[in-house]
């Protein structure tokens, strides 16, 4: 398996430019999640979903948006990159409320 | 909604020391209690997870933690320390939605 796989790894965006980070996971796990990582701040979950067709919003989903329209794809989209976005983003995935799964990261910068 | 403290943001070891890190959730109820690690450069992993059961719970690599309901705290343990254990800790709380503390950096040097 190769677990949460994202892409791109790194990218570098224009104020106003958008983008999609895409995230895939052959586990079939139903819970599948978008975090941003900010020096000193931790994980913030943006937005989540518990299954296929369903999404919900975490703690800082303003400025993006997500679907699913698959068990095995979650993509963020971010329509008006602005520099507050400049962050690592990671997805995660898991069979339930347990252990989640990690992906190895986006980092973007925004200028 | 919960929230999680780690009350140490950097630790310096050296290596052979001991470990102790700190992690409190703010309210009790059921809740799913995980530690998790990031060695530099890449993505987080499990170290330990508590659901229930036994309150002292034993993860990869040496780490372990003890779950005390009575002080709403799983503080993460190692005996002695490596140089490959720098990283950054980070403690979670799942009680319907998982949140995270803000991370403990740890540099453990030779």
């Amino acid at each position: 398996n190769a677990g949460v796989t994202q892409t791109p790894k790194f990218r570098i965006l224009k104020i106003g430019q958008s983008m999609t980070l895409q995230c895939t996971q052959d586990m079939n796990h139903n819970y599948m999640y978008w975090y941003r990582q900010d020096p000193g701040m931790g994980l913030k979950l943006i937005y989540y979903s518990v299954g296929a067709g369903i999404t919900d919003k975490g703690e800082v989903p303003n400025g993006y948006n997500v679907s699913r329209s698959t068990t095995e794809d979650f993509p963020l989209r971010l329509e008006l990159a602005a520099p507050s976005q400049t962050s690592v983003y990671f997805c995660a995935s898991s069979y339930s409320e347990g252990e989640q799964f990690f992906g190895p990261g986006t980092r973007l910068t925004v200028l | 909604a919960q929230s999680v403290s780690q009350h140490n943001h950097h630790v310096i070891l050296s290596e052979a020391a001991s470990l102790e890190l700190g992690c409190n959730y703010s309210y009790g109820g059921t809740v799913n209690l995980f530690w998790y690690v990031q060695y530099p450069g890449q993505h987080l992993q499990l170290l330990l997870k508590y659901f229930s059961g036994d309150p002292l719970v034993k993860g990869i690599k040496g780490f372990e933690a003890e779950f005390i309901k009575s002080k709403f705290s799983f503080n993460l343990r190692k005996p002695s320390v490596q140089w490959s254990d720098t990283a950054e800790y980070f403690c979670a709380v799942n009680d319907g939605e998982l949140v995270f503390g803000t991370g403990t950096r740890l540099l453990v040097s030779p």
